[in-house]
């Protein structure tokens, strides 16, 4: 079964760092742009960043350039996403989801929240 | 960055009534849009790529068409388990973007 399952989410203060990870069964997620979006609460989707087959290239929305960096492992089929000085406005669920035309394979989400 | 534009933000409609929701992308994406509905505490759910290409398991009441700058999402009969809210999302470039959202209510 082709499955996506986000980890790393918690409670961080103003300023810190968290690193989520998403784990991919199924197909091998380095064959395949890989995918963050992100939802705050009550709100719409916002992209976040995506990552090129093999992470040779990776893009991201203003509001996280320099900020948030994606990755992925290919012997542990993994996405990773390092999120530094963290603000308010980057509480929200974070999901990861696989790019084939159209985001067709989401995670269920993990919970970010910012605050002291 | 292209940006997307969805209306109305809400709409109310009945079971088995017709409904078109619109999406304007603020430059030409061809045809790379897609279609997602999401229902409260779920991830959401591919139901249309390439603007007008029904993603394998979902329901033929649901279409899409369009290009350029203006697409729709058409519900052709309203099911109870169509209640939820749909967003659109562009691929043209690689720096993807959402519509709003829109909430479909029951009347």
């Amino acid at each position: 079964e082709v499955q996506l399952v986000e980890s790393g989410g918690g409670l961080v203060q103003p300023g810190g760092s968290l690193r989520l990870s998403c784990a991919a069964s199924g197909f091998t997620l380095s064959t395949y742009w890989m995918n963050w979006v992100r939802q705050a609460p009550g709100k719409g989707l916002e992209w976040v960043a995506n990552i090129k087959e093999e992470g040779s290239e990776k893009y991201y929305v203003d509001s996280v350039k320099g900020r948030f960096t994606i990755s992925a492992d290919k012997a542990k089929n993994s996405l990773y996403l390092q999120m530094n000085n963290l603000r308010a406005e980057d509480t929200a669920v974070y999901y990861c989801a696989r790019d084939y035309s159209g985001l067709d394979v989401w995670g269920k989400g993990t919970t970010v929240t910012v605050s002291s | 960055d292209i940006q997307m534009t969805q209306s109305p933000s809400t709409l109310s409609a009945s079971v088995g009534d017709r409904v078109t929701i619109t999406c304007r992308a603020s430059q030409s994406i061809n045809t790379w849009l897609a279609w997602y509905q999401q229902k409260p505490g779920k991830a959401p759910k591919l139901l249309i790529f390439r603007a007008s290409s029904l993603e394998s398991g979902v329901p033929s009441r649901f279409s899409g068409s369009g290009s350029g700058t203006e697409f729709t999402l058409t519900i052709s009969s309203l099911q109870p388990d169509d209640f939820a809210t749909y967003y659109c999302q562009q691929y043209n470039s690689y720096l993807y973007s959402f519509g709003q959202g829109t909430k479909l209510e029951i009347k």
